[in-house]
């Protein structure tokens, strides 16, 4: 069973930094492209940021370029989301999603942790 | 890239079908046949509902359907359940692995 698992959400204070995870199990993480997706409160769903099974191709929502920076250690199965210089703007539940094999949408998604920044 | 725009709610009576319109541009759904929807319940993860326009992932009721014409695309619901009162997110691909979803619409069954 295919399974994403988002952790490292939190408080913190504007500026500060947070790194999230995402744990996957139940499909082989080395050969799919991975995303994360947030969602304000009581927003619609923004694509955040893209990342190829090798890390050789990254791309970033214009809004988080410079701050966010997208990871991944194929070894652990896990994926990674290093979100500096946070903003309220910046405040959201964060998703994980997989790439489906055939490219293009987003098969599996985990349930999401909440970032919430505020002094 | 600016979100795709989808009317903010739509409703139906059970048994009725409904129509879920998503507007972009030239740059994303009018380039690219890979638009994609999402079901989301109040609390959950967002779900796979549509890719590829028409294509329907397995497990997913054939009572969802996909189109598209021009910049736009549609998802359509029929035989309309309780269960289907979620919100929907339409999602294309705008090159460059970069995507961009819709506004959401909120489908209530009367």
């Amino acid at each position: 069973e295919v399974q994403l698992v988002e952790s490292g959400g939190a408080l913190v204070q504007p500026g500060g930094s947070l790194r999230l995870s995402c744990a996957a199990s139940g499909f082989t993480f080395n050969n799919y492209e991975m995303i994360w997706v947030r969602q304000a409160p009581g927003k619609g769903l923004e694509w955040v940021s893209y990342i190829n099974p090798s890390a050789s191709t990254i791309y970033y929502t214009d809004s988080v370029k410079g701050r966010f920076t997208i990871s991944r250690d194929n070894a652990k199965n896990s994926l990674y989301l290093q979100m500096n210089n946070l903003s309220a703007e910046d405040t959201a539940v964060y998703y994980c999603a997989r790439e489906a094999g055939s490219g293009y949408c987003f098969d599996y998604w985990g349930q999401g942790t909440l970032v919430t920044v505020s002094s | 890239q600016s979100a795709l725009t989808q009317p903010a709610s739509v409703s139906g009576s059970p048994g009725q079908s409904i129509t879920i319109s998503c507007t972009g541009t030239s740059s994303d759904i009018g380039t690219y046949n890979v638009v994609s929807w999402y079901q989301q319940h109040p609390g959950k993860a967002p779900k796979l509902m549509i890719y590829d326009v028409t294509k329907r992932p397995s497990g997913v009721s054939i009572r969802f359907s996909g189109s598209k014409s021009g910049n736009s695309a549609s998802l359509t619901i029929s035989g309309l359940q309780a269960e289907d009162e979620a919100d929907y997110y339409c999602c294309s691909y705008a090159g460059s692995r970069v995507y961009v979803f819709g506004t959401g619409t909120k489908v209530t069954v009367l």
